[in-house]
């Protein structure tokens, strides 16, 4: 099992450019989540989702854009990139109460 | 408001010693706490998940208590390695699961074990 696996590593955005990062599980979970960290801050939630289909607003939303189109994958979408969006990005799913992190996606706003 | 404080914010230990880290919170409804291991450049690692009912619960070298009364958690870590050093972050859930996404993560713990 690959566990949680997030694509790309790294990435440099200029300023109003657009990307999306990939999440993928192998562990057929039902949830899956999307948090930023940023220095001297706890992880934040962005947006999750409970199942195939569906996605909800966490607590920092704004400027971004899930989908949750097939069970194993959530895809986080900037559509136009902010300096503020500079952060490490970081997917999660979950059973019970067990949360299952990826490595991260470390994106450069400039 | 929901808050999750950890202290220190940092600590540096010699390989061998012992160390304790704190975790007070103010969240409410309580579901369970979790307590993660984050090495740099990584995505953090679950140590151990403790409900109201369970106040200490074990993982190796690691041993985790809870105080559901004077919402108090600590990380006690035993003769500490080299590998130990990361950060060690205190989540708190407010829903069972946290399949609402009602986790509420303190800033962490940056602990450093010097040979």
């Amino acid at each position: 099992n690959a566990g949680v696996t997030q694509t790309p590593k790294f990435r440099v955005l200029k300023t109003g450019q657009s990307m999306t990062l990939l999440c993928a599980q192998d562990m057929n979970h039902e949830y899956m989540y999307w948090y930023r960290q940023d220095p001297g801050m706890g992880l934040r939630l962005i947006h999750y989702s409970v199942g195939e289909g569906t996605t909800a607003k966490g607590e920092v939303p704004d400027g971004y854009n899930v989908s949750r189109l097939k069970k194993q994958n959530f895809l986080l979408g900037l559509e136009s990139a902010a300096p503020s969006q500079t952060s490490v990005y970081f997917c999660a799913s979950s059973y019970l109460h067990e949360q299952f992190f990826g490595p991260g996606t470390r994106l450069t706003v400039l | 408001k929901n808050q999750v404080e950890q202290s220190p914010q940092s600590l540096i230990i010699l390989e061998g010693k012992n160390c304790t880290l704190q975790c007070n919170y103010t969240v409410s409804p309580f579901s369970n706490l979790r307590w993660y291991k984050q090495d740099t450049g990584r995505g953090p690692v679950s140590l151990t998940i403790m409900t109201f009912s369970e106040n200490t619960k074990s993982n190796g070298r690691y041993t985790a208590t809870l105080d559901a009364d004077t919402k108090q958690s600590s990380l006690h870590i035993t003769a500490s390695q080299l590998s130990d050093s990361a950060s060690y972050i205190c989540v708190v859930s407010m829903n069972y699961g946290g399949s609402q996404g009602n986790l509420i993560f303190g800033k962490g713990t940056k602990l450093s074990v010097k040979p």
